[in-house]
């Protein structure tokens, strides 16, 4: 069965530091790959996505995300983050034989300290 | 381009009373999804409809009804609320181009069942 995998339901860092949310799948086929990320009480906005070549993709905000396949996972990193990227984060995963349905992850809400 | 929009924004409902939400787009997408997102579990897929006069169940379809009368518009029915029933609805829409099929969210619904 299709699933993804979030493993951090809350992260703590520090303004200025490095950051790493971590997203596993489980899908048969070749996936598609986004992140999505929700301010409090907002929708959710596309970060960046994966469909196919470089497998380092760059985003928004100063985000980019790496596709390793052999290990499954679609990791989002960034460099320095501001106390604007605290927000909840959300991995998804796609194919188009899903009929373009989304598998989502359960989320990771970020916190930053000042 | 208001993209995706959703009504209400809010609403609190008694157990056993009905109400319908609507999410508008105006993008000209094809696909159209209605998600409910509860603390800890992502997003779930309640139905989506890939075009107009077309819908099919998602992964929790019970307790909810849908129409796509128009390729505009998608509307959630709950027949008798339940407490269950208590989360934010979220509406999404996306086109199918190669390599894109990104989800455009509304800004959400929070629905309270007493």
């Amino acid at each position: 069965a299709q699933s993804v995998t979030q493993p951090d339901i809350h992260i703590t860092v520090s303004e200025g530091a490095s950051l790493e949310l971590r997203c596993n799948y489980s899908y048969g086929a070749t996936p598609y790959l986004f992140w999505y990320v929700q301010s409090p009480g907002q929708g959710l906005q596309l970060l960046l996505k994966y469909f196919s070549g470089d497998t380092l993709v760059q985003g928004i905000k100063g985000f980019e995300a790496e596709f390793k396949r052999s290990q499954s996972s679609f990791n989002l990193r960034k460099p320095s983050v501001h106390w604007s990227d605290a927000a909840e984060y959300f991995c998804a995963v796609g194919a188009v034989d899903s009929n373009y349905q989304l598998i989502w992850g359960a989320g990771t809400k970020l916190i930053i300290k000042p | 381009n208001a993209g995706v929009t959703q009504t209400p924004k809010f609403r609190v409902l008694k157990t056993g009373q009905s109400m319908t939400l609507l999410c508008a787009q105006d993008m000209n997408h094809e696909y159209m999804y209605w998600y409910r997102q509860d603390p800890g579990m992502g997003l779930r897929l309640i139905h989506y409809s890939v075009g107009e006069g077309t819908t099919a169940k998602g992964e929790v379809p019970d307790g909810y009804n849908v129409s796509r009368l128009k390729k505009q518009n998608f509307l959630l029915g709950l027949e008798s609320a339940a407490p269950s029933q208590t989360s934010v609805y979220f509406c999404a829409s996306t086109q199918l181009h190669p390599n894109s099929y990104e989800q455009y969210f509304g800004p959400g619904t929070r629905l309270t069942v007493t």
